[in-house]
């Protein structure tokens, strides 16, 4: 069974702080895809990023920032001088190779303050 | 014009009422899926569906079922509606990417109240 925990239920900062949102993982397979997808308060569902499990690069795009750890099952996410606009819920999910099926965790809340 | 669309946007309906949400795409996608999101719990998988034949259970399909009419339709039903399928209902797509497993495209989401 695959399983995402996503720790941090609200972060709130202020304008131009660094946002990072936590997300731990567990899965049984070896090979498996990572992403991260935003929800405004609009509600749509937004991607951002997609990461698979065999390639541990972190990345920088934009102010968005990644630190993939599959050590210690992590896959965080850093906003780079945050924006009211970045306000929004963080869904941090999980998909095996063959089944394509994603799994979500709870999601963080980030309110950004101008 | 949007990719996914989803209709209704907002219902209203009574205990034990029978409730259709409906999914279209023009991503020409061949997986579809529903979801639904309830506070602090994130989304969970209803049902998938990988092409017009093939329909399978997700996480929590009980007092649901789907048809998929066509490649760019899939719908899911609740034969008799209850107040805890109060939620958010999404329908998304999807294919296989250019690298294997692709980003997951969601519609607009269908807020179902039922009383």
């Amino acid at each position: 069974a695959q399983k995402v925990t996503q720790a941090q239920t609200e972060i709130s900062v202020v304008e131009k702080e660094d946002v990072t949102l936590d997300c731990v993982y567990e899965t049984r397979d070896t090979t498996y895809y990572l992403f991260w997808y935003k929800q405004p308060p609009s509600g749509e569902l937004v991607f951002l990023i997609r990461r698979n499990s065999f390639d541990e690069q972190n990345e920088i795009s934009g102010r968005y920032s990644w630190n993939f750890q599959k050590s210690t099952s992590s896959f965080n996410f850093t906003i780079t001088a945050s924006q009211v606009v970045d306000s929004a819920v963080y869904f941090c999910a999980l998909s095996g190779v063959y089944d394509y099926k994603l799994s979500f965790g709870a999601g963080t809340t980030v309110t950004v303050r101008a | 014009d949007a990719d996914v669309t989803q209709t209704p946007r907002n219902r209203i309906t009574k205990t034990g009422k029978r409730i259709m949400l409906e999914c279209s795409q023009t991503k020409g996608h061949d997986r579809m899926y529903w979801y639904r999101q309830d506070p602090g719990l994130g989304l969970q998988l209803i049902y998938y569906s990988f092409d017009v034949k093939d329909i399978n259970k997700g996480e929590i399909s009980d007092g649901y079922s789907v048809s998929r009419q066509a490649q760019a339709k899939f719908s899911l039903s609740l034969e008799s509606a209850i107040p805890n399928q109060t939620a958010l209902y999404f329908c998304a797509t999807s294919d296989e990417g250019l690298a294997g497993v692709g980003e997951q495209f969601f519609g607009p989401g269908t807020r179902l109240t039922v009383l």
